[in-house]
């Protein structure tokens, strides 16, 4: 059963509009959420994370949105650029450092100029 | 540059043939990883090992083997492979902290193809 899931395989956004990448979660222990970026021909990068404890966190021209009941996460990009484009990872954990990261299929974003 | 460097980038092995990844860490980070990405799959954890001794084997076939020689250095050795193990494998360290949430930082990975 998976555990965390991006339900939209691909999503393509006008450059210079919001990105609005989504992830549900079904195990109510994680308490912990990151979004990873990653570019062809190399390994994810860390983006932003949020803990339970917060509903949001921004960095620059990204913010996490977490809601708990709804068991739902997003991760918006405003504004889009093209070098934004790459394939988006949602992972969760329990706070117990690293190793139980479950992660989801991924969203491949594609910014048009 | 994640501090994090695998070797091969790109591997062609038959079923038959016996093959070796690398992975080194420059981070100085206790804890390594090895994860397979499958086309349209979310990264699978296949083996964690924290402080060199290994903490977790997500029930990966034994052809699969990982060797851990020191904090710094990863291996997965791999022998009679089949087709559908034809994937991205991964790499990736952390500095793993009792009651605290690290980050992975990811190697760029090996693109292993079975034939």
């Amino acid at each position: 059963d998976q555990q965390v899931k991006q339900n939209s395989p691909s999503l393509s956004v006008q450059e210079g509009r919001i990105s609005i990448l989504n992830c549900d979660y079904t195990n109510s222990m994680f308490d912990y959420f990151l979004w990873y970026k990653k570019y062809p021909a190399e390994g994810p990068t860390f983006l932003i994370s949020i803990s339970s404890i917060k509903d949001k966190n921004e960095d620059g021209r990204f913010t996490v949105f977490l809601n708990k009941s709804a068991k739902h996460l997003s991760l918006h990009i405003v504004p889009s650029q093209p070098g934004d484009s790459a394939v988006y990872f949602c992972a969760a954990s329990k706070i117990q450092g690293a190793q139980k990261l479950v992660f989801g299929q991924g969203t491949r974003l594609t910014i048009n100029p | 540059e994640t501090g994090v460097t695998q070797t091969p980038r790109h591997l062609v092995m038959g079923m038959t043939n016996k093959k070796s990844l690398k992975c080194e860490q420059h981070l100085g980070h206790n804890a390594m990883y090895w994860y397979k990405q499958s086309a349209k799959k979310p990264l699978e954890l296949m083996f964690v090992y924290s402080l060199e001794e290994r903490v977790e084997n997500n029930s990966v076939p034994s052809r699969f083997s990982p060797e851990c020689p020191n904090s710094s250095h990863l291996f997965l050795h791999l022998h009679t492979l089949q087709p559908e193990d034809s994937a991205l494998y991964l790499c990736a360290s952390s500095q793993d902290r009792s009651g605290s949430s690290e980050k992975l930082f990811f190697g760029s990975g090996t693109q292993l193809s079975v034939l």
